[in-house]
């Protein structure tokens, strides 16, 4: 399982677009790469998951270089509701155990 | 997405007392759950991976006499916290595998030993 590496901690304003880098050098030919949002108290949500180029669903973008080593998540326009710890994974799932890196606490202020 | 119900959300045990914490896909078959056990402000930290029909496989310092496991069905794990002391108050949260390449969490059960 590759592991990952996340900035700890990101501050943003309502309104701006937030990318969360996060590096996995040594990603698998079989790993995708999936993100979770989590909130405090609550289970992790899935939020987006790929394997190559860009993925773009009604939430979130997911950029992916093509050494895939390193993968972005942007998040467009954040709200106040946006704060919370974000965790990106990188696994074969049917083989891999789920193993949580420290992901990234973002703060959205007024 | 698929959706994973966990119960209780919250329960307050008395010490020495067991707990049993639910798992649950309401909407898709999981061969592959996963539970974890999370400290504040920290990462979630797996404690043991549970496939239906078989025994759960326990991550390095996790003892599996304390947090048994049951996969006995394709829509339910259970997770039960065997004579409990207040060192085993934490938040503890399943997750289970649809597909391969898929995992949907549950809420969380917050447990309080008291």
């Amino acid at each position: 399982l590759a592991k990952t590496t996340q900035p700890i901690s990101m501050d943003s304003y309502e309104g701006q677009e937030v990318n969360i880098t996060c590096s996995h050098n040594n990603i698998a030919t079989n790993d995708y790469i999936t993100w979770y949002q989590q909130f405090p108290s609550q289970g992790p949500r899935f939020i987006i998951q790929g394997y190559k180029t860009k993925v773009t669903n009604e939430v979130a973008s997911l950029f992916i270089p093509a050494d895939r080593k390193s993968s972005t998540l942007s998040l467009p326009r954040v709200s106040l509701s946006d704060t919370a710890v974000y965790y990106c994974l990188v696994g074969a799932l049917h083989t891999d155990k789920l193993i949580f890196g420290t992901g990234t606490r973002l703060q959205v202020f007024p | 997405g698929a959706v994973v119900s966990q119960h209780p959300s919250r329960v307050i045990c008395k010490s020495g007392t067991s707990v049993k914490i639910e798992c649950r896909s309401l909407d898709f078959q999981a061969t592959t759950m996963f539970w974890y056990r999370q400290f504040p402000k920290k990462s979630l930290m797996l404690m043991a991976t549970s496939n239906e029909g078989s025994k759960a496989t326990y991550e390095q310092g996790v003892e599996k006499d304390k947090f048994l496991i049951n996969h006995a069905s394709l829509t339910l794990s259970t997770l039960t916290v065997t004579s409990a002391h207040p060192e085993d108050s934490s938040f503890y949260i399943c997750s289970a595998l649809q597909g391969t390449t898929e995992a949907f969490f549950g809420q969380g059960t917050r447990l309080t030993v008291v």
